[in-house]
């Protein structure tokens, strides 16, 4: 069984581009939910993706936008970046809706905006 | 508001000792989850807490669940070095899908 997986591992930007970020889900999970983790701080959900379509978002603005494909796996798009979005971003897949059932967590990407 | 406090924040430990972190959450929740993170990794599942009371124990780590005053405790038994890292306790608010974390509490075990 493959675990959550996540690409790139590290990546820089300057502010004003933008960015895609990969996650495949765990085998058998159909809920891919992603988390930004500033440096200090607890992460903090940005949304969640079941059976491709989102099924809740938190207090992130337009600019993060995401997909899930049909083989459940997810990008993470963020565009105009700014010097805050600095960030380790973490995907979880779950096997149904995330408040049900426990999430796994990939490895993380390490976004450098400058 | 959901809202999760940990204290303490920073705890740094002798070899041997004890201690106990604590997590305080808003609102109703009968599933709290407690994390392990080292520096620049991804997150470590560490326990699932699903009902009022429960205890789970593994190695040194203990923790507990008091639902009715919505806080949960990750005590420390014997701390070695291998431990250090930081600690995150999570829990589903109300009715929604999205897991909140406390700010952590990053733990230095020293020799």
């Amino acid at each position: 069984e493959t675990g959550v997986t996540q690409s790139p591992t590290h990546l820089i930007k300057t502010r004003g581009q933008q960015v895609t970020l990969r996650c495949s889900s765990q085998s058998g999970h159909n809920t891919v939910s992603w988390y930004q983790q500033a440096l200090g701080q607890g992460p903090q959900f940005i949304f969640q993706y079941y059976r491709e379509e989102e099924n809740g978002r938190g207090n992130f603005p337009p600019r993060f936008s995401g997909l899930q494909f049909p083989n459940y796996s997810s990008e993470l798009n963020v565009n105009a970046l700014e010097l805050d979005d600095s960030a380790l971003y973490l995907c979880a897949s779950s096997s149904g809706l995330a408040g049900i059932y426990e999430q796994y967590f990939g490895p993380g990407t390490r976004l450098t905006v400058t | 508001e959901l809202k999760v406090e940990q204290n303490p924040l920073f705890l740094s430990m002798q070899e041997g000792k004890n201690y106990t972190i604590y997590c305080n959450y808003s609102t109703t929740s009968d599933r709290l989850y407690w994390y392990r993170q080292d520096p620049g990794k991804s997150l470590e599942s560490l326990f699932v807490l699903l009902s009022n009371g429960a205890v789970k124990q593994e190695g040194r780590l203990m923790a507990s669940l008091d639902t009715k005053a919505r806080l949960s405790t990750l005590h420390i038994t014997a701390a070695v070095h291998d431990l250090s890292a930081t600690y995150f306790c999570a829990y589903y608010g109300g009715a929604t899908n999205k897991l909140i974390f406390g700010t952590g509490t990053l733990l230095a075990v020293q020799p």
